[in-house]
């Protein structure tokens, strides 16, 4: 069964700083590999998809990277904002239906 | 265009009662997923629905709990005799087939009384 794990579990870092999460599964046969953003009370905003071919995917500040042989995926934040302050959660789809197995996420703040 | 809608928004119900969440997916898209997202257990996965196909109903916690889609479009998440350990966010998501990439609405948060 896969599980997925990330950490740290809460980050609060000032604005301006560049910061990393992590993002580990155990079962490295995979799709693909997903991170959402969810605000407090809100929906999961997808943000990045990295297919398992690929070992890097760039959107703004946003850089996520997948090692599929490690079971690691980070997502890398340039130039943190207040703005970016949410929980970030990675996903990788399972089992026939390809559902997605979420990580309990990271709670980022930023402070201004 | 439009996202994923989801209503209602927000569900406060006595424990017993039945429940009727909807979920209205991204036009076009024919897979429809329902999560469930409680404290102390994260996202899971209820419920999957690939267009004229069968469900895959693996995650359903219990008989209590079903859910249908009309038409290949709306689903409706059915919970019957609701619990208290029912009270959760209930997440629909779509997506295309192929396109991996699944698209959330912002969920229905209910709360078993």
């Amino acid at each position: 069964k896969q599980e997925v794990t990330q950490i740290p579990a809460a980050l609060s870092v000032p604005e301006g700083e560049n910061l990393v999460l992590n993002c580990s599964f155990t079962d490295s046969a995979i799709y693909n590999l997903q991170w959402f953003r969810q605000d407090p009370g809100k929906g999961l905003t997808s943000l990045l998809l990295i297919q398992s071919s690929q070992r890097e995917q760039t959107s703004g500040r946003l850089n996520a990277s997948l090692d599929k042989s490690s079971g690691r995926s980070t997502l890398y934040i340039a130039a943190s904002q207040p703005g970016d302050s949410a929980t970030y959660l990675c996903a990788v789809p399972s089992g026939s239906a390809r559902q997605l197995t979420f990580g309990s996420g990271t709670q980022l703040t930023v402070l201004p | 265009g439009a996202g994923v809608s989801q209503s209602p928004s927000n569900k406060v119900t006595e424990k017993g009662k039945d429940v009727e969440l909807r979920c209205d997916p991204i036009s076009g898209h024919t897979a429809l997923y329902w999560y469930r997202q409680s404290l102390g257990q994260g996202l899971e996965f209820l419920i999957y629905f690939q267009g004229n196909s069968a469900p895959d109903k693996s995650g359903l916690p219990s008989d209590r709990f079903s859910a249908e889609r009309t038409g290949g479009s709306v689903s409706t998440l059915t919970i019957q005799r609701t619990q208290q350990e029912d009270s959760a966010v209930y997440l629909c998501a779509s997506s295309l087939v192929g396109r991996e990439t699944q698209y959330f609405g912002p969920g229905t948060r209910l709360l078993v009384l």
